[in-house]
């Protein structure tokens, strides 16, 4: 049983270039969520997808930023025009969500990919 | 706007004793309550959930307590373990259980043997 993955672990650009991750959820689940993490915080919430289709954006998610996840498997998130603000840990989580609610759906979590923009 | 907060930074105690964690939020509408611990260099690893119906959840070592009145809910360890030091996170969520999860700053918690 895998879990969730993600690539790279650690990327280092330069301010102005762009950047892709990759995130492989577990395998059966339907959901998919990035968030990101910068130093004495909290994960933040960015954006969700159930299936293909990408659900909610958070104010967060500057047009910089997007988002894609291809027939429902694997993720991509991609930053153009990187900022040093940019500089975060990403994370992405996968969730199985029933089609008959009721109960909490646990987010499994990546590693992340710790990106520092110079 | 900090809607889950944890006031404590670290949390120091003995191994053997209990690690009481504590977190508050300030919507009402969360429905569901976890508890996360992150290792360095690694993704949250969830722990423990509890329903805003509940006022008690239990896993092993693990408690979650949750009062709703107060908007407070606390994790607690026992016996605490050195494998126990981590940061802990408190997240909620609302719409039933599956949406985003709304994180507090996290608590460094250290098990000294």
């Amino acid at each position: 049983d895998t879990g969730v993955s993600q690539d790279p672990r650690h990327k280092i650009t330069k301010r102005g270039q762009n950047v892709t991750f990759r995130c492989d959820p577990i395998s059966e689940h339907n959901r998919l969520y990035w968030y990101r993490q910068t130093l004495g915080q909290g994960p933040e919430f960015l954006t969700y997808f159930q299936n293909e289709a990408q659900l909610e954006k958070s104010r967060l998610l500057s047009d910089r930023f997007s988002a894609e996840r291809p027939k429902g498997s694997f993720s991509t998130l991609e930053i153009q025009r990187t900022e040093q603000g940019d500089s975060a840990m990403y994370l992405c989580a996968s969730s199985l969500r029933s089609p008959l609610g009721g109960s909490v759906e646990t987010q499994y979590f990546g590693p992340g990919t710790r990106l520092l923009v110079l | 706007d900090q809607q889950v907060k944890q006031n404590s930074p670290s949390l120091s105690v003995q191994e053997g004793r209990i690690s009481i964690l504590n977190c508050d939020y300030t919507n009402s509408m969360f429905d569901y309550f976890l508890w996360y611990k992150k290792y360095p260099a690694e993704g949250p690893t969830f722990l423990i959930s509890i329903s805003s119906i509940k006022d008690k959840n239990e896993d092993g070592r693990f408690t979650v307590f949750l009062n709703k009145s107060a908007k407070h809910l606390s994790l607690h360890i026992v016996p605490s373990q050195p494998g126990d030091s981590a940061v802990y996170f408190c997240a909620a969520t609302g719409k039933g259980g599956s949406e985003k999860l709304v994180f507090g700053k996290g608590t460094k918690l250290t098990v000294n043997p």
